[in-house]
């Protein structure tokens, strides 16, 4: 069965700092990937997505940048951390057939101070 | 575009009371249907889904089904539990892309 993981599950940054947050998806190959972020009482916001390795298509221009190393490695980055950063980011794939649901990972709580 | 519409929450319930949850979408195409279940401090869980016009999606106890006449895919169930509370998300597979597209979310509190 395929699982999903990210790390790590809570995260306190100050303003100005670098950020990594890391996704990786066990159990299928070639899965498309999504990163989510959703504000404190607020939905979700589409970040990044990729359809395969290196390629990354961003939705909301912003500090934040993404990479997939591998098929199944998502990786969230800054270089500089703003306190608007601050939120809760959510992984997710998708087989990337014609099935169009997508499994989420738990997410990482983000605080910048 | 594509876009969800939800009911503004927060619904609040007593236990084995009956509830609903509105979603009406606008979109191109014959987008697939969902409702999605946040509990607090975790990621979302696909509860249902619907993939074409007339589907009953059902899980749990939850249905909802995929009403093209309307555009509508409200979420239901007969008898809530406290342990129901959460946060409910409806979303679309946005057309010709990879995308899902979400509505706001609804927050459910159920007292006992």
């Amino acid at each position: 069965s395929q699982t999903i993981h990210q790390w790590p599950a809570t995260l306190v940054q100050p303003v100005g700092s670098p950020l990594s947050l890391e996704c990786t998806v066990e159990g299928t190959s070639n899965p498309n990937l999504y990163w989510y972020r959703q504000a404190a009482g607020r939905g979700l916001q589409l970040l990044f997505y990729s359809v395969g390795i290196g390629q990354i298509s961003s939705e909301v221009p912003q500090n934040l940048s993404a990479s997939r190393p591998q098929d199944r490695q998502f990786i969230l980055s800054s270089k500089k951390l703003l306190l608007s950063d601050s939120g809760f980011y959510l992984c997710a794939w998708n087989p990337g057939q014609v099935t169009y649901e997508q499994y989420f990972g738990p997410g990482t709580r983000l605080t910048v101070t | 575009g594509d876009s969800v519409t939800q009911m503004e929450g927060p619904v609040t319930l007593s236990e084995e009371a009956f509830l609903t949850i509105n979603c009406t979408y606008t979109a191109t195409g014959y987008p697939s249907l969902f409702w999605y279940v946040q509990y607090p401090g975790e990621g979302l869980q696909l509860l249902l889904k619907a993939t074409k016009a007339d589907d009953k999606g059902s899980n749990k106890g939850f249905e909802a089904t995929y009403r093209k006449e309307t555009t509508s895919f409200h979420l239901e169930k007969g008898s809530v539990q406290v342990s129901d509370s959460a946060v409910y998300f409806c979303a679309l597979s946005s057309s010709y892309t990879d995308k899902l597209i979400f509505g706001t979310g609804t927050r459910l509190q159920v007292f006992p």
